[in-house]
């Protein structure tokens, strides 16, 4: 069974930093792509970075691009979000997904259930 | 950067059939794939590659694609459809994922 778990969350100040985790189990993590997504309060869903299965190749939304760096460790088949300078508008659920394939175009699969990151003095 | 449209919200009464379109530019050359979202949950794919479907998503659940215009169809609907459903797409052009603003889908 694929599982995927988010932690890292939490509450904390503008220019901030965090470290969100994804652990996963129950497929071959090294074969996939693996993405973050986040959702503000009542809002949508807004993409923020896919990482490549195999050579890692990394994506981003332009509204993190330099902010943000995603990264997976394979022998501990987790997933990384590691995100700086916080503004108020990053506050939202962080869901961790698998995509489908091993790139970076095809849907995600399977959803961790997300972890909630409030940014606020 | 590529946009995708969805209606904020559709109602239908139980029993009918739904649909839920995504506008884009030439959408139908991507392949759009459809989430449903209900309160404090995550995202379940329900249908992808325009009209492929997961492992245990009810047949009730259809997508088509074609020209500006991707639609996720909900036939024979029931309440526990009742949720947001988001369309998404790879735009090649950025390498970047696209949502859609998401449809609240309301069963009467």
């Amino acid at each position: 069974e694929v599982q995927l778990l988010e932690s890292g969350g939490g509450l904390v100040q503008p220019g901030g930093s965090l470290r969100l985790s994804c652990a996963t189990s129950g497929f071959i993590f090294n074969n996939f792509a693996l993405s973050w997504v986040r959702q503000a309060p009542g809002k949508g869903l807004e993409w923020v970075s896919t990482i490549r299965g195999g050579a890692g190749t990394t994506y981003y939304a332009d509204s993190v691009k330099g902010r943000f760096t995603i990264s997976r460790d394979n022998s501990k088949i987790t997933l990384y979000l590691l995100i700086n300078s916080l503004r108020a508008e990053d506050t939202a659920v962080y869901y961790c997904a698998k995509i489908l394939v091993g790139g970076a175009d095809g849907p995600g699969d399977y959803w961790g259930q997300g972890t909630l990151v409030t940014v606020s003095s | 950067s590529y946009v995708l449209t969805q209606p904020p919200s559709v109602s239908v009464a139980p029993g009918k059939t739904a649909r839920i379109t995504c506008g884009g530019n030439n959408i139908g050359s991507k392949s759009v794939h459809w989430y449903q979202q209900k309160p404090g949950q995550a995202p379940v794919l329900v249908v992808y590659d325009d009209s492929d479907r997961p492992s245990g998503i009810p047949e009730r659940f259809s997508g088509s694609n074609s020209g500006n215009t991707a639609t996720l169809t909900i036939s024979r609907v029931e309440a526990g459809d009742e949720a947001d459903y988001f369309c998404q797409v790879w735009d090649s052009s950025t390498d970047h994922v696209v949502f859609g603003g998401g449809t609240k889908l309301t069963v009467l």
